[in-house]
């Protein structure tokens, strides 16, 4: 596997369930993102990870729980979502906070009955 | 409030002609303006940047200007290919408090057509 790859592509859940979104990059970085894109928005910055901790969280609901077990790997938990929060959710890294050119990851399109 | 705003969502384009996507910002603060381009289930990826302190950058067939008194940039894109469909991003690095942060237009479709 090459660059930013995410699992799964797409998920279906209930307002109850607890699910996971997996991202791995295998670029060597050291900063990971989370992304969130809904219909007509731009992209939304969630949260950013530096060197395995996390450096910004940008006001998100605590039903959205981020995880960097490593350098490589970054995880978030979702729990008692809403229908709201259906969106495109992106994975990114860089090579250091900060460097604006970040490759992203294909994308989970998350759908919350 | 949008600190980077793209009004137009579309733009239809002839191949062989320019494509030129326009970007409007509102925070003067910005360090680095950024060109984004995504297809359809794959995430966006780095095209071209501009530092704030230059007023154009070219690479190859793209060309972004930045005009800092118009808090405007735009990308022209020369001679356009219909593998250049797809929707583009325009981005602005923030600086001070948020440094690092990417903030994101909504993004132009452009078509390209044969």
């Amino acid at each position: 596997e090459t660059g930013v790859t995410q699992t799964p592509r797409h998920l279906v859940m209930g307002m109850t369930n607890k699910k996971s979104l997996k991202c791995e990059q295998h670029l060597g970085h050291n900063a990971m993102y989370w992304y969130k894109q809904s219909a007509k928005k731009p992209l939304e910055l969630m949260f950013v990870y530096s060197l395995e901790e996390r450096v910004e969280n940008n006001s998100v609901p605590s039903r959205f729980s981020p995880e960097c077990p490593n350098s490589s790997h970054l995880f978030l938990h979702l729990h008692t979502l809403q229908p709201e929060d259906s969106a495109l959710y992106l994975c990114a890294s860089s090579s250091s906070r900060g460097a604006y050119e970040q490759y992203f990851g294909p994308g989970t399109r998350l759908t919350v009955t | 409030d949008q600190q980077v705003k793209q009004n137009s969502p579309s733009l239809s384009v002839q191949e062989g002609r320019i494509s030129i996507l326009n970007c409007d910002y509102t925070n003067s603060m910005f360090d680095y303006f950024l060109w984004y381009k995504k297809y359809p289930a794959e995430g966006p990826t780095f095209l071209i940047s501009i530092s704030s302190i230059k007023d154009k950058n070219e690479d190859g067939r793209f060309t972004v200007f930045l005009n800092k008194s118009a808090k405007h940039l735009s990308l022209h894109i020369v001679p356009s290919q219909p593998g250049d469909s797809a929707v583009y991003f325009c981005a602005a690095r923030g600086y001070g408090g948020s440094q690092g942060n990417l903030i994101f237009g909504k993004g132009t479709k452009l078509s390209v057509k044969p």
